[in-house]
């Protein structure tokens, strides 16, 4: 069966730290992956992808991704910290029978002062 | 550039009453639209998607419907609410299916 995994429910990190929010899947078929970031009580907003090419992806507001395919991991990384990038933390895969994106519980952020 | 409006923001009805939430999109033609449920400020599920007018497929049982009238018009609907409908509700578009998703503001639903 295809899923995504995000195995901490919670990391929290000290401002100006680097900050690494893990991400693991299992797809058959080339893997499409998704990060989201969700502030409180408002929609997801896209933050990169991977889809093929390099396996550092850049995306918005100073975050990147790392794919790597022998550990079959996504990880979002940034590195440095900061407190406005306290929120929920989305990733996804897509199902590569169905074409929709299997999603993952979510991590909470906290980056503490 | 493409934008998603979705309303309201929040919404309280009494169980038993009718439910009628609004998304569309503006700035693409053709476009792949989703309804989410979010539990808990948590989880997403996947309701309806579209990939066409009047074109929907479901994904779960349950209370509630959705219609595409229009090409960037979905709708999300249910004739009576029930208690277990209360939740965050989103609504997203893609270009195609498989790739990301763009999402509204969402509506906090709450069913007394």
């Amino acid at each position: 069966a295809q899923s995504v995994a995000q195995p901490e429910d919670q990391v929290k990190v000290a401002e100006g730290n680097p900050l690494t929010v893990k991400c693991t899947y299992s797809v058959s078929g080339n893997p499409y992956l998704f990060w989201y970031v969700q502030y409180p009580n408002r929609g997801l907003q896209f933050l990169l992808k991977y889809i093929t090419g390099d396996n550092l992806v850049k995306g918005s507001y100073g975050f990147e991704a790392e794919f790597n395919k022998s550990q079959t991991s996504f990880h979002l990384k940034k590195p440095s910290a900061l407190v406005s990038d306290s929120a929920l933390y989305f990733c996804a895969v897509r199902d590569n029978s169905n074409y929709q994106l299997i999603w993952g519980a979510g991590t909470k952020l906290i980056i503490k002062p | 550039s493409q934008t998603i409006h979705q309303w309201p923001a929040t919404l309280v009805q009494p169980v038993g009453s009718p439910l009628s939430l609004e998304c569309t999109v503006e700035g693409t033609s053709n476009p792949n639209l989703y309804w989410y449920r979010q539990a808990a400020g948590r989880g997403l599920q996947l309701l309806f998607y579209s990939v066409g007018i009047g074109q929907i497929s479901s994904e779960v049982p349950q209370n509630l419907s959705a219609s595409r009238p229009q090409d960037r018009q979905f709708i999300l609907s249910s004739k009576k609410l029930l208690l277990s409908d209360s939740g965050f509700y989103l609504c997203a578009w893609s270009r195609k299916q498989g790739l990301e998703a763009f999402f509204g503001q969402g509506t906090r639903l709450t069913v007394v």
